[in-house]
């Protein structure tokens, strides 16, 4: 298995507050996702990025942002977290567009 | 934009062969995935198409139609532990896009 931790696995923030969720991978992969995970929406996407410093948005980005400083951490930050950004979080990486390796998640819950 | 269409849920049998489909529209198609997500884990690569045709992996195949926009799975010698989540993916362009899942349910 790809070498992709995502920290924190577990978290409750109160309404309002910052929150950033990271991934950190040691394989190298150019390109890195995040997904959020409800029931009956299976994995969509948030942000995405295909090198150092180059991100871009995808289906859900509102109320998320991202940075990728250095080719194996992606930072995903919920900048005032609310209620409806309760969910799994999973982070993705691939090298060429292939097989994508997946983080073990991270449950998130607003309170 | 991407839209992606699969069963939400289906029932086999144990020792069967079942076939999950998958329908897609997206531009800049650059491959189909699909994933298998047990309850509580993460989804895990099953298999990539890009060329049409059919794709064997023991057990399990997929198939892509590109003209078509039109992929499925197929299990076949269906075991309890193939109960799971069934993801078909697009590539499009440098995005990775999932559709809702099919839950295989097999029984006994």
């Amino acid at each position: 298995d790809a070498g992709i931790t995502q920290s924190p696995r577990h978290k409750v923030t109160e309404t309002g507050t910052p929150v950033t969720l990271r991934c950190h991978q040691t394989e190298n992969h150019r390109y890195m996702y995040w997904y959020r995970q409800d029931p009956g929406h299976g994995l969509r996407l948030i942000h995405y990025s295909y090198g150092v410093k180059d991100t871009d948005k995808g289906e859900v980005s509102d109320g998320y942002s991202v940075s990728r400083s250095k080719t194996e951490d992606f930072l995903l930050t919920l900048e005032s977290a609310t209620s409806s950004q309760t969910s799994v979080y999973f982070c993705a990486t691939t090298a060429d567009g292939t097989e994508a390796f997946f983080g073990q998640g991270t449950r998130l819950t607003v309170v | 934009g991407q839209n992606i269409d699969q069963p939400t849920e289906m029932t086999a049998t144990e020792g069967a062969i079942v076939q999950i489909n998958c329908t897609y529209q997206t531009s800049g198609f650059n491959g189909l995935f699909w994933y298998q997500q047990h309850a509580g884990e993460a989804p895990t690569f099953l298999s990539y198409n890009v060329l049409d045709g059919l794709e064997e992996k023991g057990r399990f195949s997929s198939f892509l139609s590109r003209s078509k926009g039109y992929s499925y799975l197929l299990l076949k010698e269906l075991q309890m532990k193939d109960s799971a989540s069934y993801l078909c993916a697009v590539r499009e362009d440098q995005q990775l896009v999932f559709g809702a899942g099919t839950i295989l349910r097999v029984k006994s």
